[in-house]
């Protein structure tokens, strides 16, 4: 079973940030959390992983809280291609483990 | 780079029926993986292999789902025979295998599966 909790659909209008929140209360020590997005009739998408510190790349943002339980995905100037369903993972930071996937976000980006 | 290959894109077929999918990896990569992605849920893993061996199959029903990896590069995924509730998108990914660093998976496109 996913180890996350996330809010089933989000809007937000184009030009704006997206933050997307996800749960991960009971995430041990050794667990890193992922965030992936699926685009319309494609795979699953990388976006970024963080532990503790906060991330940022060319995608996106992560903002971790200090006790770990939870974090935020922030894409800061959301255009319409960034529609997609967001997947927040949490898991070992080893590199061949598999992926396991809750429901994710459903975000739209208003025009 | 190519990314990860996957045929036939679209699939349908009646119960009890025979069907196979073929995933081609990105150059070099050691790790596949099989997903099952059922209409509004998350992927879940099927297999994953390392190289031509079998890494993790717990969540294969392996009395009508088969999967091999020949020479550790191409896969293929077999259904045999297909029941209703196989319908969905059979997605492959890819990742290289190094120690000490995220090897992100890349995804192919999906097979999207209809069993009538």
């Amino acid at each position: 079973d996913a180890k996350t909790t996330q809010p089933p659909s989000m809007d937000c209008a184009e030009g704006r940030a997206a933050n997307l929140p996800c749960n991960h209360s009971t995430i041990s020590g050794n667990e890193y959390v992922y965030w992936y997005r699926q685009i319309h009739s494609q795979g699953p998408q990388y976006i970024i992983h963080g532990l503790k510190n906060n991330e940022t790349n060319e995608m996106a943002s992560l903002i971790i809280t200090e006790d770990r339980k939870s974090s935020t995905l922030i894409l800061p100037h959301a255009t319409l291609r960034d529609t997609a369903v967001y997947y927040c993972i949490v898991r070992p930071f080893q590199g061949a483990q598999k992926l396991v996937f809750g429901q994710g976000t459903r975000l739209t980006i208003n025009p | 780079e190519a990314g990860v290959a996957q045929s036939p894109r679209y699939k349908i077929i009646e119960k009890r029926q025979s069907v196979a999918f073929w995933c081609n990896p990105i150059s070099g990569h050691a790790t596949l993986y099989w997903y099952q992605q059922i209409l509004g849920q998350g992927p879940k893993l099927l297999i994953q292999f390392q190289n031509n061996g079998v890494v993790d199959d717990s969540q294969l029903p392996k009395d009508r789902f088969s999967a091999e990896r020949l020479k550790g590069v191409d896969s293929t995924l077999k259904i045999q025979p297909a029941k209703l509730e196989d319908s969905a998108v059979y997605l492959c990914a890819s990742s290289f295998l190094a120690g000490g660093t995220y090897n992100e998976q890349f995804f192919g496109p999906g097979t999207r599966l209809t069993v009538l």
